[in-house]
């Protein structure tokens, strides 16, 4: 069974400028989420997606950052204009549903992000 | 206050030794918990669940005490392929993990 996949997988910019990250999430998952991790700390969760709904976008920054799931599968986190501080690693998880006992979040690969 | 709290390490021990990791939250509500496990420069991914029966997966034991709002992680017999960070994570409901900042395990021959 494939992960999830994410590109790209490292990225580079200048301050203020604009950047976006692709994620697929497991066939078949309803549930997708964006994380942030900054190095030295865990993941934060920036927004969750119950296909293509918003569950939770409470700790998204949203001056500069959004994201959209438009058919419920694929997703794209943009942030615009970047700054220094969102030099992180940008992880993509899926689940298969977002009701019920726990379901196990599957991670992707993340894409390493470094603002300069 | 943070939300899960362990302590950063690194913890560095000799091949086959026990190791202990501990983990607190604040939130009383929270409904599941879990140990994932991150390599570096990789993603993170489920090592096991905790309950407060404590669960057991071969070398690894875990323990939820919710009165205290504590975790644990017992690793025995270390191996060298334990090297790695472990990540105190809880469920606050509707699937939301909240992680904690990982503690560092290095395992040295």
């Amino acid at each position: 069974e494939a992960g999830v996949a994410q590109s790209p997988r490292y990225k580079i910019i200048e301050k203020r400028q604009s950047v976006a990250f692709w994620c697929n999430p497991i066939s078949g998952h309803a549930t997708l989420y964006w994380y942030q991790q900054i190095l030295g700390q865990g993941p934060k969760l920036l927004i969750q997606f119950q296909n293509n709904g918003v569950v939770d976008d409470s700790q998204l920054p949203k001056d500069r950052f959004s994201a959209e799931r438009l058919k419920g599968v694929d997703s794209t986190l943009k942030i615009q204009p970047a700054k220094l501080e969102d030099s992180a690693v940008y992880l993509c998880a899926s689940s298969y549903r977002l009701a019920g006992n726990y379901n196990e979040q599957f991670f992707g690969p993340g894409t390493r992000l470094t603002v300069l | 206050r943070k939300e899960v709290e362990q302590d950063p390490g690194p913890f560095n021990v000799p091949e086959g030794a026990t190791v202990a990791f501990n983990c607190t939250y604040s939130n009383s509500a929270s409904q599941s918990f879990f140990w994932y496990r991150q390599d570096c420069r990789k993603e993170p991914k489920l090592l096991m669940s905790v309950y407060s029966s404590g669960n057991e997966d071969g070398r690894f034991t875990a323990q939820l005490n919710r009165a205290s709002q504590y975790i644990s992680l017992l690793i025995r017999d270390s191996k060298l392929s334990d090297s790695a960070t472990y990540l105190c994570v809880v469920n606050e409901g509707f699937q939301k993990l909240v992680f904690g900042t990982g503690t560092r395990l290095l395992v040295s021959p």
